[in-house]
């Protein structure tokens, strides 16, 4: 079974600064995806990178990178020079090779909060 | 904008109703899902179509009926809910059923949600 850890339940951040956001994941498999996704007050889960246990490289998108040490387990978000706009809960998910796309495991979440 | 939409966007109903969500996806994808986001409970997956095929059904209980007439067009039909199916519904689409692939690993990408209030 597949285990996702967001330890911090609400994040603040000003704006124009760089936060990171945690996570942490168990499995037993020794392929496997990591994802983040955004979700604004408004519902949308909205996709925003992605990380395979294989890749040689930390994924980078935009203003998103993905901190990943595979060796801890972790897989922690990097938002750089934060918006306004990117007060959401923020989501970390992650799915072996061999599991079917529907059944990825998410995290708790992490609301994040930017000030001006 | 989204490339996964959801019609309505909120919705109110009465445990005697009837009601659809409706779900549609102009990514091109072969799988589409439902999701049910309750507050302080994790994202729990609901029914999955591959190719208009249901291929998984979550025991869901019967008072939620999926419909896929098509690759791009997914609907739940909703028959005397309860209070607590109260909930946000999220629809989402990905290339297929399967396993991680190359590049983005075969990702989900989500709608907007529907916010369904059983009163």
């Amino acid at each position: 079974a597949q285990k996702i850890t967001q330890t911090q339940p609400g994040m603040f951040v000003q704006e124009k600064e760089a936060v990171t956001l945690d996570c942490t994941y168990d499995t037993s498999d020794p392929s496997y995806g990591l994802f983040w996704y955004k979700q604004p007050s408004s519902g949308e889960m909205i996709f925003l990178i992605y990380q395979g246990s294989y890749d040689q490289q930390n994924a980078t998108e935009g203003r998103y990178s993905l901190n990943f040490q595979k060796a801890r387990k972790s897989a922690n978000l990097v938002i750089s020079a934060s918006q306004l706009g990117d007060s959401a809960m923020y989501f970390c998910a992650m799915r072996p090779y061999n599991t079917n796309a529907g059944k990825s495991t998410f995290g708790d979440g992490t609301t994040l909060t930017v000030k001006p | 904008e989204t490339g996964v939409t959801q019609t309505p966007r909120h919705l109110v109903m009465g445990m005697t109703n009837k009601k659809s969500l409706k779900c549609e996806q102009h990514l091109g994808h072969n799988a589409m899902y439902w999701y049910k986001q309750s507050a302080k409970k994790p994202l729990e997956l609901m029914f999955v179509y591959s190719l208009e095929e249901r291929v998984e059904n979550n025991s869901v209980p019967s008072r939620f009926s999926p419909e896929c007439p098509n690759s791009s067009h997914l609907f739940l039909h909703l028959h005397t809910l309860q209070p607590e199916d109260s909930a946000l519904y999220l629809c989402a689409s990905s290339q297929s059923v399967g396993a991680l692939g190359q590049g983005t690993g075969n990702t989900i990408y989500f709608g907007e949600g529907s916010w369904l209030t059983v009163v």
